[in-house]
């Protein structure tokens, strides 16, 4: 089993349209958690991190459910820009525990 | 602004030849990254460095080499050992808000 696992999409949705990605993760030790954003061919940037609680952050909601160990990202009212491919980090805990997912991939149509 | 520096944004290397990544960053981070991505695949980490004149490998070290001597600097060499070279390799570092990465450089084996 991966130690972070995403669907790989691609995930085609009109603009407008709220969608939803899942990430889980296997080690329940994990510390911090983060949603990137990477657009094809450039460097992962990052979009959010994921608090406990729950957070927003515009048109972006971030949530973990540590029981269940999977962290989730909703966009809502999808844009043309939004389209990208969205990795999904953990923290074992660490320098060297960063785990990245391979990535869900968006496409926003007109 | 600051920031990390990657160079070459492109680079070819003939078989049995050992090339060197440029790294550099001014936002005074102690902790810097290199990673790999392959398509399809998360990024993985090669090696890690925490402070000057330390460093550690990661998951896919072999057939590469590091130094750390300056806090600015990270050079990643891939040597002719590395079998399987081409990819995408981020480097990165590490502040209080999460991971910064430099825009990448992209080798190919010709």
């Amino acid at each position: 089993r991966k130690e972070v696992e995403q669907d790989p999409g691609p995930f085609n949705v009109p603009e407008g349209a709220t969608v939803a990605f899942n990430c889980t993760y296997s080690n329940s030790a994990s510390q911090s958690f983060f949603w990137y954003r990477q657009d094809c061919r450039k460097e992962p940037k990052l979009l959010m991190s994921v608090y406990s609680s729950g957070n927003e952050d515009g048109r972006f909601t971030a949530q973990l459910n540590r029981a269940s160990q999977y962290i989730s990202l909703l966009i809502r009212d999808s844009k043309l820009s939004d389209s990208a491919t969205y990795l999904c980090v953990v923290n074992f805990g660490g320098y060297n525990k960063l785990i990245f997912g391979a990535g869900t991939r968006l496409a926003v149509h007109p | 602004d600051g920031g990390i520096t990657q160079s070459p944004k492109y680079l070819f290397r003939k078989e049995g030849q050992n090339v060197t990544l440029s790294c550099e960053q001014n936002l005074n981070h102690d902790a810097m990254y290199w990673y790999r991505q392959d398509p399809g695949q998360g990024l993985r980490l090669i090696y890690y460095s925490q402070i000057v004149n330390d460093f550690q490998k990661g998951d896919i070290a072999e057939g590469y080499s590091v130094s750390r001597e300056k806090k600015e600097s990270f050079p990643l060499t891939v040597t002719s050992a590395q079998k399987n070279p081409t990819a995408f390799y981020l480097c990165a570092s590490q502040g209080d808000y999460g991971y910064t990465f430099g825009s990448g450089t992209r080798l190919t084996v010709v």
